[in-house]
């Protein structure tokens, strides 16, 4: 079974212009996460899709982060304009349900982001 | 509030016991989470615990849960040099669902 495909892993821009990644979710996998990774930090929520809702939007920056899973699958996670600050790894999960039992995420290999 | 905190930094020889520890606020927190990140890579889980449990073993992973004080510890016996890596420890948020991590554990593991 594949895993959580992300795209793409390294990205190099120069500040104030757009960057896009992808992420894939595992095969039926009902929640989609979206974590920002700072070096030496653990992951902080950006959002998160249950199916193509988003339920939690409270830590996503939306004066330049924007995000969307159309049709409940595979999702983008915008940033228009990179800021230096943005520089981090963007980490996407999925489970089946955050709903019930453990809620066992999956992680994503991470887009690793460079703002120059 | 919403904190989960970790030490920095361990450092073991190989073939000795690790044991890394967490603390946690929410007292509602339902299940506590220990994930590994290898450089390059995004986290894989370990293990985890659900919040009536006191203790579960898998392997050579032995993970302890204190909830009167909120500590959560990963132990992992026989260490070996693949075990080198950032452990993270997570808790589930009670009320929201959400996946709260710690700042991660660096274990260097000497030859």
């Amino acid at each position: 079974e594949a895993g959580v495909v992300q795209s793409p892993r390294y990205k190099i821009i120069e500040k104030k212009q757009p960057v896009a990644f992808w992420c894939n979710p595992i095969s039926g996998h009902n929640t989609l996460y979206w974590y920002r990774q700072n070096l030496g930090q653990g992951p902080e929520l950006l959002i998160r899709y249950e199916n193509e809702e988003a339920v939690d939007d409270s830590q996503l920056p939306k004066d330049r982060f924007s995000a969307e899973r159309l049709k409940g699958v595979d999702s983008t996670l915008k940033i228009q304009p990179a800021e230096l600050g943005d520089s981090a790894v963007y980490l996407c999960a999925s489970s089946p349900s955050s709903r019930s039992g453990a809620n066992v995420l999956t992680f994503g290999a991470g887009s690793r982001l460079t703002v120059l | 509030g919403e904190d989960v905190e970790q030490s920095l930094f361990l450092s073991v020889r190989e073939g000795d016991s690790s044991v890394i520890n967490c603390t946690y606020t929410d007292s509602s927190s339902t299940y506590l989470y220990w994930y590994k990140q290898e450089p390059g890579a995004g986290l894989q889980l370990l293990t985890y615990i659900f919040s009536n449990m006191d203790m579960k073993q898998d392997q050579r992973l032995t993970v302890l849960l204190n909830k009167k004080d909120k500590h959560l510890s990963l132990r992992i016996a026989d260490t070996q040099t693949g075990d080198s890596a950032i452990y993270f420890c997570a808790e589930r948020h009670g009320n929201t669902g959400k996946l709260i991590f710690g700042q991660g554990t660096t274990l260097q593991v000497k030859p």
